[in-house]
């Protein structure tokens, strides 16, 4: 089965610094997507790459997938209170790709931003 | 209310109680999934469907029991429920075509005591 090792598990972070979050894959990534969650409420869903070497961006938030297609980093750029949460990566568990057989997930990463 | 809706948000239950847990969406998608977060686990895929009628096990499918009767509904059933399963249940929705994004509920906190 494929497995999502995320790191780091935890990262406080003063606001307006930058900051990054892991996602490794053991196997090839047929999509990779990215979640985040707040304390208590469900996942919202924020970026999905399926090419090596793809990037893509939102706001303040960009997500990279290696060429090897095998490992994806997160990036946020001055980071803000509203980024707080835990981030999720999540990979398709099928090479038809799309999802449409369910996601593997990552443990998450806690975020703390420090004011 | 548009969008995806799980009920009970809270529930405490026995151990060997039957319990089921609703998922309602109003955007007719064709797959819907179940998941389960645990501490030190995160997500696991429980179960999920194509569409009416059609289902397929996930990851960590026993002691559960899904039917999907129509387009809109998913619901989860634990048969017997036991301690392992004290977890947060979260179903998901996506459209064929559009199944990148799937959209989750708001969750279910269940307590088998």
């Amino acid at each position: 089965s494929q497995e999502l090792e995320q790191s780091p598990q935890s990262l406080i972070v003063q606001e307006g610094k930058n900051l990054t979050i892991n996602c490794t894959s053991s196997k090839t990534l047929y999509g990779l997507y990215w979640y985040k969650q707040k304390y208590g409420e469900g996942l919202i869903f924020l970026m999905m790459l399926q090419k090596g070497g793809e990037e893509k961006s939102h706001e303040k938030i960009t997500a990279k997938l290696d060429e090897k297609k095998q490992q994806s980093s997160l990036h946020i750029t001055a980071s803000q209170p509203s980024h707080a949460g835990i981030y999720l990566c999540g990979a398709d568990v099928s090479r038809s790709g799309g999802g449409a057989d369910g996601l593997t997930f990552g443990k998450g990463t806690h975020l703390i931003i420090q004011p | 209310d548009a969008g995806i809706t799980q009920s009970p948000r809270y529930k405490i239950t026995e151990t060997g109680r039957q319990v089921t847990l609703m998922c309602h969406q109003t955007w007719s998608h064709s797959y819907m999934f179940w998941y389960r977060q645990d501490l030190g686990h995160g997500l696991r895929l429980i179960y999920y469907s194509a569409a009416a009628d059609i289902t397929d096990k996930g990851e960590v499918p026993d002691g559960y029991v899904v039917s999907r009767s129509k387009t809109e509904n998913f619901p989860l059933t634990l048969e017997s429920a036991t301690r392992s399963q004290t977890s947060v249940y979260f179903c998901a929705s996506s459209e064929w075509g559009q199944i990148y994004e799937q959209y989750f509920g708001p969750g279910t906190r269940l307590t088998v005591t």
